[in-house]
């Protein structure tokens, strides 16, 4: 069954540092997102992706959040100058149609 | 896991068994719901989703209700087994591009 994969599992990074989490959606789907999850926390957006382009965003995705899908497989985060406040799993999804989201199993990120 | 500390809802059933979990929702807008199943390290697994022009839909072993008037929706689980042991979410649309989730609910299947 295709699945959407992330990569790595655990992101250890220290305050003020760029990190870039990984995603392979899966490879017929036309729409991605970011959501996060921070510990005790509801899952939250982040922003999704349409076309080569951000289609929608939350106030969570602020300048120091961009996302790229530099090869037509990958879909990446990158956060450019990491906070405490950061810390959290961040989920990859991807759908054929609007909305019906398929996540992967999420990078924990660590920020310290 | 990541829902430490929510404080969710929880759920015993015995295996064998039917689940009902409820959701309640906020947004009269919403026009699209979802339930996702999270295992203990693992990713929302989708199970399940209902148009806001429906009012109940079924799966393999599950159904969704949705009662619009009073911003319900409920998924109900026949024959709970022990791999149905996770934290359940609902969560919505209103017709743009992303999903709002809700707390979740933990249910837990005794053997």
């Amino acid at each position: 069954e295709p699945e959407v994969t992330q990569t790595p599992s655990h992101q250890v990074t220290q305050m003020g540092q760029e990190v870039i989490l990984h995603c392979v959606p899966i490879s017929n789907h036309l729409y991605f997102y970011w959501y996060r999850q921070i510990l005790g926390q509801k899952v939250e957006f982040l922003v999704s992706f349409y076309n080569n382009e951000i289609s929608e965003k939350s106030e969570i995705f602020d300048d120091q959040f961009s996302v790229e899908r530099p090869d037509g497989s990958n879909f990446t985060l990158k956060i450019r100058s990491t906070k405490l406040e950061d810390s959290a799993m961040y989920f990859c999804a991807s759908s054929v149609r609007i909305r019906e989201a398929f996540f992967g199993q999420g990078t924990r990120l660590t920020v310290v | 896991g990541e829902n430490v500390g929510l404080h969710l809802p929880t759920l015993s059933v015995q295996e064998g068994d039917n689940s009902i979990i409820n959701c309640a929702y906020s947004n009269s807008a919403s026009d699209y719901f979802i339930w996702y199943k999270q295992e203990s390290g693992k990713g929302p697994q989708f199970i399940i989703d209902i148009r806001s022009n429906m009012d109940k839909r079924q799966g393999q072993r599950v159904t969704v209700l949705l009662n619009k008037t009073v911003k319900h929706l409920s998924l109900q689980i026949a024959a709970t087994q022990p791999g149905d042991s996770a934290v359940y979410f609902c969560a919505e649309s209103d017709g743009n591009n992303r999903l709002a989730f809700g707390k979740g609910n933990q249910v837990v299947v005794i053997p």
